[in-house]
């Protein structure tokens, strides 16, 4: 079964950092590009980075672009996300994304 | 950016009856590879999104028949021929044709 568990939410101050986590199972991580997309309280969907399959080629939405670094570990079939300069409107539940299967969500809150 | 405009934003559907959401692209979305990326998710409450159709009509594994996808360029339709109680939730359509990936505002779908 393909699994995606996605950590490392939290509630942090503005201007902090958080990095966080995702765990894959169940297909052939290193075969795949994967993603984060976040959804802010009440609201749609944002597709944050992503990440080719090699990690040669890295993606961003303009927001966080030079705050956001998406990594991935291929031997470890895991997925990161390093956010810095964290903003109000950060604030969202950030989901890790791979083609076929999304996370359950982690929750970061940006807030004083 | 490529917006995606969905409509309606808001559907009301009698169990049983079909239902259609349409999803229009400010630019193509027929890739250099002769793909058209076009997704559509859904969400249902307190739950992630899970992908139902990629390509603008293939449906993903364990996806109902009565969910079907179709048009091409930057018109696009989800079909769902006999609402059931499970199909409530939020609907959004997503392309993978252009970086940044983007989302529909989603369509609400609630049964009557």
């Amino acid at each position: 079964e393909v699994q995606v568990v996605d950590s490392g939410g939290g509630l942090v101050q503005p201007g902090g950092s958080l990095r966080l986590s995702c765990a894959a199972s169940g297909f052939t991580f290193s075969n795949h590009w994967m993603g984060w997309v976040r959804q802010a309280p009440g609201k749609g969907l944002e597709w944050v980075a992503n990440i080719k399959r090699d990690g040669s080629e890295k993606f961003y939405v303009d927001s966080v672009k030079g705050r956001f670094t998406i990594s991935r570990d291929n031997a470890e079939n895991s997925l990161y996300l390093q956010m810095n300069s964290l903003r109000a409107e950060d604030t969202a539940v950030y989901y890790c994304v791979s083609p076929s299967a999304w996370g359950q969500g982690t929750l970061v809150t940006v807030s004083s | 950016d490529v917006v995606m405009t969905q409509s309606p934003l808001s559907l009301a559907v009698t169990l049983g009856q079909p239902a259609s959401i349409s999803c229009r692209s400010t630019q193509s979305l027929v890739y250099s590879d002769g793909n058209t990326y076009l997704n559509w998710f859904q969400q249902r409450p307190g739950q992630s999104p899970r992908r139902l159709i990629y390509k603008v009509s293939n449906r993903d594994s364990g996806v109902p028949d009565r969910f079907s996808g179709s048009g091409s360029g930057t018109d696009f339709t989800l079909k769902i021929s006999r609402v059931e109680a499970e199909d409530v939730g939020v609907y959004y359509c997503m392309q993978t044709t252009h970086w940044p990936w983007t989302f529909g505002q989603g369509t609400k779908v609630e049964v009557k």
